[in-house]
């Protein structure tokens, strides 16, 4: 099975600054990564996914993440945040091939202020 | 397309009662992932559908919850009797690609049982 940890439940930031998000997986064999996005009463975006290939992914909104293999880890980086960035990020796992489960980490609240 | 449609967007309900979720997924997509979201459990999936077939429904909590897929274009996730424990925020989300493909939430239905 699969889990995902992210460490930082809440990362408060200013507006302009640069945030990293960290994100570590386990799992016993090759899978794909995902960072989601939630604002407030909304569903989830997808902000970007490491499927194969480079491993710096780049995403919607400026944001970047880097897939570490050794590290077994996935963070999510911005090199200068914006107000409206505030929401609720979601690192995300599921093996390769077909049929299988997306499993979520518990979230890390982004709260940005001037 | 208008995405992934949830109704209803919010259930008041008091226990005992059944409750019905409604999902229309986005026309063409071939899966389907009911999940639920919690502050204490955080984003569980619950069962989800590839070809209106049930894959996997390992995360239903109970026998209390069931959910269907009549066709392409509608799934029910149905809880009875309902529980003030159920209280949540229910998702839908479809994808057309389960290899790596992006799921694509919906607004969600807030339940409050009480």
């Amino acid at each position: 099975a699969q889990s995902v940890t992210q460490l930082d439940s809440q990362v408060p930031v200013f507006e302009e600054a640069p945030v990293e998000l960290r994100c570590n997986y386990s799992s016993s064999v090759s899978v794909y990564l995902f960072w989601y996005v939630q604002y407030p009463n909304q569903g989830l975006q997808l902000l970007l996914k490491y499927l194969s290939g480079s491993t710096l992914v780049k995403g919607i909104n400026g944001f970047e993440a880097e897939f570490n293999k050794s590290q077994t880890s996935f963070h999510l980086r911005k090199p200068s945040v914006h107000i409206s960035d505030t929401a609720e990020y979601f690192c995300a796992v599921r093996k390769t091939g077909t049929a299988s489960k997306l499993t979520f980490g518990t979230g890390t609240r982004l709260q940005v202020t001037l | 397309d208008a995405g992934v449609i949830q109704s209803p967007r919010h259930e008041v309900t008091e226990m005992g009662q059944e409750v019905t979720l409604r999902c229309k997924p986005i026309s063409g997509h071939d899966y389907l992932f009911w999940y639920r979201q919690t502050m204490m459990r955080g984003l569980e999936l619950l069962i989800y559908f590839n070809n209106n077939v049930p894959i996997d429904d390992s995360g239903m909590p109970e026998d209390r919850f069931s959910a269907k897929m009549p066709n392409a274009s509608f799934s029910t996730l149905k809880i009875q009797p309902s529980e003030p424990r159920d209280s949540a925020v229910y998702f839908c989300a479809s994808s057309f690609d389960d290899r790596g493909g992006e799921q694509y939430f919906g607004p969600g239905t807030r339940l409050t049982v009480t």
